[in-house]
């Protein structure tokens, strides 16, 4: 299964857009990219998802690089709500199987 | 539309007895996914149904089970519970179980004594 990595913490000013960089060097090419965020005490949620291309949604964008080993999620205009740590997925082709791996943990500063 | 809802939200067992917990998903979702979450490990898939079949399942031991009934409502149960079963046990899920996302509920804060 395709392992990701994702530093350990990052700080963003509010107002300021996000950049969360993701490593999934082993990613097969039938596995997607997914973005969940988890807030302290709740589960995670959902935020975007992609297997090749760009994607963009509502809440943030996510950049694939063009050989799938590593992704960047962007959200745009970070608010201190953002404050969360974020998982990169690689969805396993096994099944509906995720490894949610450490995460990164974001600080939206005021 | 009604979200993921997990009962009970907070319990406190023993050492050595057994725990059963529910997860009732999003109407017309049909895949149910358990994760645990330690500070220690993180989030750890345990196990996945989809109409009423176990289709995944992670590296848990045997006491770790888990059913889906017809109307896609979910139990996990925990037999004879250790010290380091204390953990955020989270249930998700998903309208086909395949390539769309999964919603997350609350999650049951299980503490072991």
């Amino acid at each position: 299964d395709a392992k990701t990595t994702q530093p350990p913490s990052m700080d963003c000013a509010e107002g300021r857009a996000a950049n969360l960089p993701c490593n999934h060097s082993t990613i097969s090419g039938n596995e997607y990219v997914y973005w969940y965020r988890q807030i302290h005490s709740q589960g995670p949620q959902y935020i975007i998802h992609g297997l090749k291309n760009n994607e963009t949604n509502e809440m943030a964008s996510l950049i694939i690089t063009e050989d799938r080993k590593s992704s960047t999620l962007i959200l745009p205009h970070a608010t201190l709500r953002d404050t969360a740590v974020y998982y990169c997925i690689v969805r396993t082709n096994t099944g509906n199987q995720f490894y949610f791996g450490t995460g990164t943990s974001l600080t939206v500063i005021p | 539309k009604a979200g993921v809802t997990q009962t009970p939200r907070y319990l406190i067992k023993t050492r050595g007895q057994q725990v059963t917990l529910s997860c009732s998903p999003i109407s017309g979702h049909r895949s149910v996914s358990w994760y645990q979450q330690t500070p220690g490990q993180g989030l750890q898939f345990l196990f996945e149904y989809f109409s009423e079949t176990q289709r995944n399942k992670g590296n848990f031991p045997g006491r770790f089970s888990g059913r889906q009934f017809s109307n896609s409502r979910s139990e996990m149960n925990v037999s004879t519970l250790e010290l380091g079963d204390s953990a955020l046990y989270l249930c998700a899920s998903s309208s086909t179980g395949g390539f769309y996302e999964q919603y997350f509920g609350p999650g049951t804060r299980l503490t072991v004594t």
